[in-house]
């Protein structure tokens, strides 16, 4: 069963046309985390919220916005999708912020700007 | 320098070969550590948490060497499904705000 879901798994855009990715967990955690990972190089943290608290990390640019309207979902927003925004996009869980906890990676969603 | 650095690979090993990847890290402080593995195009997924005192997992062993700030994982009598990419983590608080390694490529052959 499906733990952490992303939709859509694969997402073209046009350059500057404003996109939302969605994620969706059943695990009822806490914390939910984005990630951009560009090919061949490390997933790469973008924000994260635990429970309603937003966490943006200082090198995260301000094309990026997220939401979280209630603990099952997340949702990544790129107001102005530029050619170097083309990578998988991961959301990710973990039932608190603790490094016991494990987090569990949705499948991405590839984004591609045209 | 990055704050993970991993060799990249591939590593091209037959099947029941014993392959070895490090890792090494540069914050001092960093509190936890992990071994992610990658399949192409998917997502990562936890293989296993490292420990100071070095831990063990069927064929998979990893050490910890905080003086010296790497990382080892170990693979005996590899598999053709242990293909895949293997991302070195570490969280440099404590508070799962990981830090990945770009991540060594294993590749099994028959």
């Amino acid at each position: 069963d499906a733990m952490v879901i992303q939709n859509p798994r694969y997402q073209v855009t046009q350059f500057g046309k404003p996109v939302t990715l969605s994620c969706s967990q059943t695990l009822n955690h806490n914390v939910m985390y984005w990630y951009q990972q560009k090919s061949s190089q490390a997933p790469k943290l973008l924000f994260h919220y635990y429970d309603k608290d937003f966490n943006n990390e200082a090198d995260t640019p301000d094309n990026f916005q997220s939401r979280r309207p209630n603990t099952s979902f997340c949702f990544l927003d790129i107001r102005s999708p530029g050619l170097g925004d083309a990578a998988m996009y991961l959301c990710a869980t973990s039932r608190s912020k603790a490094d016991t906890d494990t987090q569990y990676f949705g499948p991405g969603t590839r984004l591609t700007v045209l | 320098r990055k704050e993970v650095e991993q060799d990249p690979g591939p590593f091209n090993v037959p099947e029941g070969a014993t392959v070895a990847f490090n890792c090494t890290y540069s914050n001092s402080a960093s509190q936890s550590f992990f071994w992610y593995r990658q399949d192409c195009r998917k997502e990562p997924k936890l293989l296993m948490s490292v420990y100071s005192s070095g831990n063990e997992d069927g064929r998979f062993t990893a050490q910890l060497n905080r003086a010296s700030q790497y990382i080892s994982l170990l693979i005996r009598d590899s598999k053709l499904s242990d293909s895949a990419t293997y991302l070195c983590v570490v969280s440099p608080t404590g508070f799962q705000k990981l830090v990945f390694g770009t991540g060594t490529r294993l590749l099994v052959s028959p």
